[in-house]
């Protein structure tokens, strides 16, 4: 099964300011024949259902905000909101769908410092 | 509008059993693959279930294989997790979802409101 750590666990940015999230997987999630990395990211506020921002690794989900950027290839991952808003505050977690059992990363908090 | 309801989320005790459902409303429901993730109080987000939009195709999570069954109905648009022998560890928020494209394989795009399920004596 493949595993999936995020790095940190939490997170505190000074708005405006940039913030990253790094995801890494315990084997290759690139796809050869379709040169297609199997990662999403979603980001999560409390009482709320996941929302999913980013998926093939690097494509914005439509109607996200362009400050959330999406890159990495193989087993690293990377989330980059790039000025950090109120409304960001949330949690945020990585999945890898290549093979089953798909698979969540354990969550990154981020808050406001 | 995609829209997804979970119910039959409730309180059972250990070793009992609960069907949850998901209606599925504002799309070709029999054209997309179906997930079922769980979420215990707290707790980051596990993937439960999934079945392929042709139906020939379930898989399950290790901590769920053998007592969890994923079904569907397409006529009623609707979504199923058969739970049976649930321990204390099953406790949590479940949610159903879509993925963005008819592929199995695929991120999930539109998720439900998630319907909390309560193992305890």
């Amino acid at each position: 099964d493949i595993v999936m750590t995020q790095s940190p666990d939490s997170l505190a940015v000074s708005l405006g300011e940039r913030a990253t999230i790094n995801c890494k997987s315990s084997q290759s999630v690139l796809y050869s024949s379709n040169n297609k990395n199997y990662v999403a990211w979603y980001q999560q506020k409390p009482g709320q259902p996941p929302k999913v921002l980013i998926y093939w690794a690097s494509i914005r989900e439509s109607g996200v905000p362009d400050r959330f950027s999406g890159s990495g290839s193989g087993t690293d991952f990377t989330l980059t909101i790039s000025s950090l808003q109120a409304e960001d505050v949330a949690v945020y977690y990585c999945q890898q769908y290549y093979n089953v059992p798909y698979s969540f990363g354990q969550g990154t908090k981020l808050e406001i410092k | 509008e995609v829209q997804l309801l979970e119910s039959g989320g409730g309180l059972v005790q250990p070793g009992g059993s609960l069907r949850l459902s998901c209606a599925a409303s504002g799309f070709t429901f029999s054209s997309y693959a179906m997930n079922w993730v769980r979420q215990a109080p707290g707790k980051g987000l596990e993937w439960v279930s999934v079945v392929c939009a042709d139906d020939s195709n379930t898989y399950y999570a290790d901590s769920v294989k053998g007592r969890f069954t994923i079904s569907r109905d397409n006529s009623k648009n609707t979504l199923y997790l058969q739970m049976n022998h649930l321990t204390a560890d099953d406790t949590a928020v479940y949610f159903c979802a879509r993925g963005r494209i008819a592929s199995c394989y695929d991120a999930c795009a539109y998720w439900g409101q998630g319907t909390l399920v309560t193992v305890s004596s």
